[in-house]
Parts: C-alpha cells; structure tokens; sequence
C-alpha cells in the first residue's frame, strides 16, 4: 500500500515569513494529491490539491508542487498569519482514497 | 462545498458497552464514505471504506467483528464500537464523498469516544 512520510512535524514561523512542509510518497501509482489543515478537535479542511497531471498549483498565499519522478509534493504558505497556525496534513492515492502523511504542527509567531 | 455531520460529538460510555456513531452527508449523495481514527497528535488512520449497499472492507489490523460498518443508504454510515475498551478511546472520523463531488474527501466534525 501506499506510505506516506511528512516533514517537518513542528515548524514555527515568524508571521509574514514562509512556511514550506514536504512530502514523499512510495506508489508511483497515486495521482491525487490533496492538503488538509486540521485545528485543534476540529475536522480536516481541504486547502488544497493537486493531480497527477500538474506541477504546481497556487490559490492566493497556498501552493503546492508536485515532483512525480521524486515522488515529493511540497506545501508553501507566504506571508503567513497567526490564523494559519494548525496541523496540516498531506495525503496520497486514487481520486478519492488516500493515505494521509504524519501531520505538520504549524505555528506562526506574531 | 458539501456538507457532512457526524454524531454524537462526544460520548462516554462503560467497558463492555456498545457504542454507535452516525455520519451522514446532508446535502449529496456520499457513494462511498470512510472512517478513521486518530490519537492525539497523531495522523487520520485509516479503518474502512464504506460503499452504499455493500460490506464494508477494513484496513489491515483492524478487526470488523469489533467496529461494525453499516451504509445502508446514500446519506448514512454508522460504526459500532463493540464491547468497547479503555484501549479504544480515541477520536472517530468519517469522510464521505459522491458522484457530484468531483472525488473531494469531506469530513464530518469527528466523535470524541471515551471509555472508562
């Protein structure tokens, strides 16, 4: 099955600096890609994702790149905000199960 | 997006007990929906896929005759923790998705089960 490992598991950022979480996966056969952030006791939320067939991908101060061959797909928060301070979670697989990474405890300093 | 609501939130309940947990997707069709759990500070551990109308197929490890998986129409799946032990306090999750969801995951807020 697939596996899939998560770096870093705590960041701290200065708010307005960047923030950049990686992934790798093991099954060259996954094709879907999504981020999720989690806060405390609360559901995941899809912040965004990214298939198979792109690069990169950006909404707003959220991207996300995708390096097939490696098998990396990274997130990049900019300008980041005491808002944006979560566990964010990586996931990969088929279009709609997916394995999910260890999770990234984010924490912007204000 | 789509909307999906799990319940109870929270539950206690004594060892020995059986305990069930609700997920249903208000305003789709959820074709398949998946729980999971997750300890503190841990990651969504996947337990079973659940398809509407069929068995359910559980992840290596975990054991169906103790998490009992029913989807029974489009817009509801239930888990049954049985015969409940401390051990299985944790925080269930479920995710449901559909034909009209172009293959997004949507999760319902999460049942916090403690068992004393």
């Amino acid at each position: 099955g697939e596996n899939v490992e998560q770096h870093p598991s705590t960041l701290s950022v200065q708010e307005g600096d960047s923030a950049v979480i990686k992934c790798t996966y093991s099954d060259s056969a996954s094709n879907y890609f999504p981020w999720y952030k989690q806060e405390l006791g609360k559901r995941p939320q899809l912040i965004i994702d990214i298939r198979s067939n792109v690069g990169e991908k950006k909404d707003q101060r959220i991207a996300v790149t995708l390096n097939k061959t490696a098998k990396h797909f990274s997130l990049h928060i900019t300008e980041t905000q005491p808002e944006d301070s979560a566990v964010y979670f990586c996931a990969a697989g088929g279009y709609q199960k997916v394995t999910f990474g260890t999770g990234t405890k984010l924490q912007v300093i204000p | 997006g789509a909307v999906v609501s799990q319940h109870p939130s929270w539950v206690i309940c004594k060892s020995g007990t059986s305990v069930k947990i609700e997920c249903r997707s208000l305003d789709f069709q959820a074709t398949t929906m998946f729980w999971y759990r997750q300890f503190p500070k841990q990651s969504l551990m996947l337990m079973a896929t659940s398809n509407e109308g069929s068995k359910a197929t559980y992840e290596q490890g975990v054991e169906k005759d103790k998490f009992l998986i029913n989807h029974a129409s489009l817009t509801l799946s239930t888990l049954t923790v049985t015969s409940a032990h401390p051990e299985d306090s944790s925080f269930y999750i479920c995710s449901a998705t559909g034909k009209t969801t172009s293959g997004e995951l949507f999760f319902g807020e999460g049942s916090r089960l403690t068992v004393l």
